[in-house]
């Protein structure tokens, strides 16, 4: 079992919609959370993270941590086409890097 | 937020080579430095954990004397691919983080090997 999960897409999506990316995580001790967005060929970039239970917004976005079901999500609100990237969500267990899930591709369709 | 600033973003070189990347926080003490590897299409995966002044940490079946790193201080951190092959080829990421549970990692902007 890996130890981030996240479903590979693509998640397509029309313009103005609510993208809704999902990750589970099987280590128990995770205590961090993050949500990458990458372009292709580009290095990524942080959206958000999260380390406690519920919802966490900012801006269009809003990340959604269940520890009880080890699942976190990420929810994009007004999607963009500029918003069409891989999604990496990654977990942070304290004792070594973030281990990242496969990715999810999100395409935002105009 | 703070940077990291790797170098170079690009390179060719030819079997057999060594080349060395470069990752530095420009704003911030990175403590640890973490160094991933991209196939296509593919996952960022960890190759290696550095703490600065120590030896690095590799992970499962990234061989430590093919892929040397060097963290000699709080700002720099380097990846030396040596005898490259044309498997090497990829695109590898640095990423930075200073002290504290919950910090956040700071990437780099990533180099694109080429083995030729």
């Amino acid at each position: 079992q890996k130890e981030v999960e996240q479903n590979s897409g693509p998640l397509s999506v029309p313009e103005g919609a609510i993208a809704s990316l999902n990750c589970t995580y099987s280590d128990r001790g995770s205590q961090s959370f993050f949500w990458y967005r990458q372009y292709s060929g580009k290095s990524p970039e942080l959206i958000m993270f999260i380390y406690s239970n519920g919802d966490k917004e900012d801006g269009r976005f809003t990340a959604q941590l269940n520890k009880a079901s080890q699942y976190v999500s990420l929810l994009i609100r007004d999607s963009q086409p500029s918003d069409s990237a891989t999604y990496l969500c990654a977990a942070y267990t304290g004792r070594r890097a973030l281990t990242f899930g496969s990715g999810t591709r999100l395409q935002v369709q105009p | 937020g703070a940077v990291v600033s790797q170098h170079p973003s690009r390179v060719i070189c030819k079997s057999g080579t060594s080349v060395k990347i470069e990752c530095r926080s420009l704003d911030f003490q990175a403590t640890t430095m973490f160094w991933y590897r991209q196939f296509p299409k593919q996952s960022l995966m960890l190759m290696a954990t550095s703490n600065e002044g120590s030896k690095a940490t590799y992970e499962q079946g990234v061989e430590k004397d093919k892929f040397l790193i060097n963290h000699a201080s709080l700002t720099l951190s380097t990846l030396t691919v040596t005898s490259a092959h044309p498997e090497d080829s990829s695109f590898y990421i640095c990423s930075g983080r200073g002290q504290g549970v919950d910090t956040e990692a700071f990437f780099g902007q990533g180099t694109r090997l080429t083995v030729v």
